[in-house]
């Protein structure tokens, strides 16, 4: 069974389009969050939630709002997408927010022509 | 600011020869200490974490980590490398005043066989 699970792997979309992310897990874990790896591999974290509220909201503009509708799902919706949106979005979950380690979804690599 | 950094970002290996790859971090409170390994087209593996107690820790494949707290460092250390190691591996940084997992940068590893 899948930990962490996030659909879809591959996404290609045109800019200004607005697109989803989905994310499960099935660890029973409190807290998930999104990263962005850019392409340069660089991870940075953009938001993480626990037990569906938002407790880290980095610099990341609005057009990206996620949605936790149950502590096992956090989904990420982006609007009016940029080309600079391109990268690959990495979903995490950890069980508590200390003396934990995360657990990573296979990620969602979004290309925006 | 919370941050994390890796001094190699690409490591060239041949085979059986010793790893060490650097990371530093600068926050003076308590610290989780990770070391995640992505292999090519996957997603982000824990190798080793350290929570507390012996700073030297052991992993999976063979990697081990020292946490030096003097130095704010945590480097990882393998004796002898095999192509299979060939991945992208990131330092992380969990602060329990944050809340957040920082990542370095990354470092490239690439073993020659």
């Amino acid at each position: 069974d899948t930990a962490v699970s996030q659909t879809p792997k591959y996404l290609v979309t045109q800019m200004g389009n607005d697109k989803s992310i989905k994310c499960e897990q099935n660890l029973g874990h409190d807290t998930m969050y999104w990263y962005k790896q850019d392409s340069k591999k660089f991870l940075k974290i953009m938001f993480s939630y626990n037990n569906k509220e938002l407790i880290i909201n980095e610099t990341v503009p609005n057009r990206f709002s996620p949605k936790s509708p149950d502590k096992a799902h956090l989904n990420l919706h982006i609007n009016s997408l940029e080309l600079g949106d391109s990268a690959v979005y990495f979903c995490a979950s950890s069980q508590e927010r200390e003396n934990t380690e995360a657990f990573f979804g296979q990620g969602t690599r979004l290309t925006v022509v | 600011a919370q941050s994390v950094s890796q001094h190699n970002h690409h490591v060239i290996l041949s085979e059986a020869a010793s790893l060490e790859l650097g990371c530093n971090y600068s926050y003076g409170g308590t610290v989780n200490l990770f070391w995640y390994v992505q292999y090519p087209g996957q997603h982000l593996q824990l190798l080793l974490k350290y929570f507390s107690g012996d700073p030297l820790v052991k992993g999976i494949k063979g990697f081990e980590a020292e946490f030096i707290k003097s130095k704010f460092s945590f480097n990882l250390r393998k004796p002898s490398v095999q192509w299979s190691d060939t991945a992208e591996y990131f330092c992380a940084v969990f602060s329990s005043n944050t809340g957040k997992l920082i990542f370095g940068q990354g470092t490239t590893l690439q073993v020659k066989p």
